[in-house]
């Protein structure tokens, strides 16, 4: 069973400047999450889908971060524009239906905002 | 918003030693799990838990589901080397929402 894709790996940009990551799912998994994990603590909750639909988006800085999933499979997140504290790592997960609990994560982004 | 405090924040232990850590919080939670990040990688489930009281083993690890609800402990016994990450508990609240929670972390690191 293929795993959770992202893309890019790597990413530099400068301030104010916009950036976009993807995600592919766990074939079949409904819900799917958007993390942001900053050096040296926990994964932060930005985002999370129930198939294209959005449950929970309360961390979401919304003047700067958006997240689309269309047909409920792949995703998005944009940054427009970044800032330095963007910096960190983003991570996507999925899982079956929200309320199992068995989410399985991808690789992750590195962003490096300068 | 719902907050897991989890300790140790970081551990340094000898080959062949148990190790423990635990997560609690002031809200009560339907599921709890622990996870285990590698750098460069993204976290891996470890264990879940669905049922106050549950106590759940994987190799050499042994989670607790709490009887309050509102905490969590981690066990491994008997070290090794690859054991070396950083492990966080999470947790789902199940009240609407089902927000997905992490704590920030034990980093473990084990001397040979």
């Amino acid at each position: 069973e293929a795993g959770v894709a992202q893309s890019p790996r790597y990413k530099i940009i400068e301030k104010r400047q916009s950036v976009a990551f993807w995600c592919n799912p766990i074939s079949g998994h409904a819900t799917l999450y958007w993390y942001q994990q900053i050096l040296g603590q926990g994964p932060k909750l930005l985002i999370q889908f129930q198939n294209n639909g959005v449950v929970d988006d309360s961390q979401l800085p919304k003047d700067r971060f958006s997240a689309e999933r269309l047909k409920g499979v792949d995703s998005t997140l944009k940054i427009q524009p970044a800032k330095l504290e963007d910096s960190a790592v983003y991570l996507c997960a999925s899982s079956l239906g929200p309320g199992d609990g068995e989410a399985f994560f991808g690789q992750g982004t590195r962003l490096t905002v300068v | 918003g719902q907050q897991l405090n989890q300790s140790p924040q970081s551990m340094f232990i000898q080959e062949g030693e148990d190790v423990s850590m635990n997560c609690t919080s002031s809200s009560i939670f339907n599921t709890w799990l622990w996870y285990k990040q590698e750098p460069g990688e993204g976290p891996v489930l470890l264990i879940a838990l669905y049922k106050a009281g549950e106590l759940t083993s994987n190799g050499r690890l042994t989670a607790q589901f709490g009887i309050t609800r509102k905490d969590s402990f981690l066990n491994i016994s008997a070290s090794i080397p690859s054991d070396v990450g950083i492990y966080f508990c999470a947790a789902i609240s199940g009240a609407g929402s089902y927000q997905l929670t992490f704590g920030k972390g034990t980093k473990l690191s084990v001397i040979p």
